[in-house]
């Protein structure tokens, strides 16, 4: 059974206070890896998709990085408009199953 | 673009009442997903539609939940008899053409359901 595991389930950071968010995965026959980034009361975003291990993708002050077992999300110097629940998916051969998120709090 | 769009945006309901859920797709998207929310359980996939097909609904939660897309524009997701425990959040999302675990998904506004 495919299953995702991230953590930790909440992170408070100070600005400016890098720091990173895990996902750990076990999945038959990886097709992606997803990070998406979700407000209060909104759906959640698409940040980005990892294919293979060792990719790693960037976008402001986020970076995604993917091995054969975990992705983290790298964040650098965050704002505190950062602050969010950011989800990680993965896909498999027949459906794409989410992790349960990380909280993520920064405080000016 | 006006991205996925979904109604109503908050449903209060008694137990035992029909509950429909509305959702139009991003034009030009051919799959189309229906996830529900809870604390407890994280994004849930329920059930998920390409070219208009259910593919999967193997998470609906039981017979009472059923699902529908007449058109590429339209789907529906109806509960019926509603219960206190599908209290959630609903969400509707789309994707692009293409195997849809290569793809991202876009999510609309969710619709949350409360029943008494």
């Amino acid at each position: 059974e495919d299953q995702v595991t991230q953590s930790p389930e909440a992170l408070r950071l100070q600005e400016g206070e890098s720091s990173s968010l895990n996902c750990s995965y076990t999945v038959s026959g990886l097709r992606g890896l997803f990070w998406y980034r979700q407000d209060p009361g909104k759906g959640p975003e698409f940040l980005f998709t990892l294919y293979s291990a060792g990719e790693e993708k960037e976008k402001e002050r986020l970076k995604a990085t993917l091995t054969k077992k975990e992705s983290f999300l790298h964040i650098t110097a965050p704002k505190p408009e950062d602050s969010a629940t950011y989800l990680c998916a993965v896909g498999g051969f027949q459906k794409l199953v989410f992790g349960t998120g990380t909280r993520l709090l920064v405080s000016p | 673009d006006a991205g996925v769009i979904q109604s109503p945006r908050h449903e209060v309901t008694e137990m035992g009442q029909e509950v429909t859920l509305r959702c139009k797709p991003i034009s030009g998207h051919n799959s189309l997903f229906w996830y529900r929310q809870t604390m407890m359980r994280g994004l849930e996939l329920l059930i998920y539609f390409n070219n208009n097909v259910p593919i999967d609904d193997s998470g609906m939660p039981e017979d009472r939940f059923s699902a529908k897309m007449p058109n590429a524009s339209f789907s529906t997701l109806k509960i019926q008899p509603s219960e206190p425990r599908d209290s959630a959040v609903y969400f509707c999302a789309s994707s692009p053409p293409g195997t849809f675990t290569y793809n991202e998904q876009f999510f609309g506004p969710g619709t949350r359901l409360t029943v008494l």
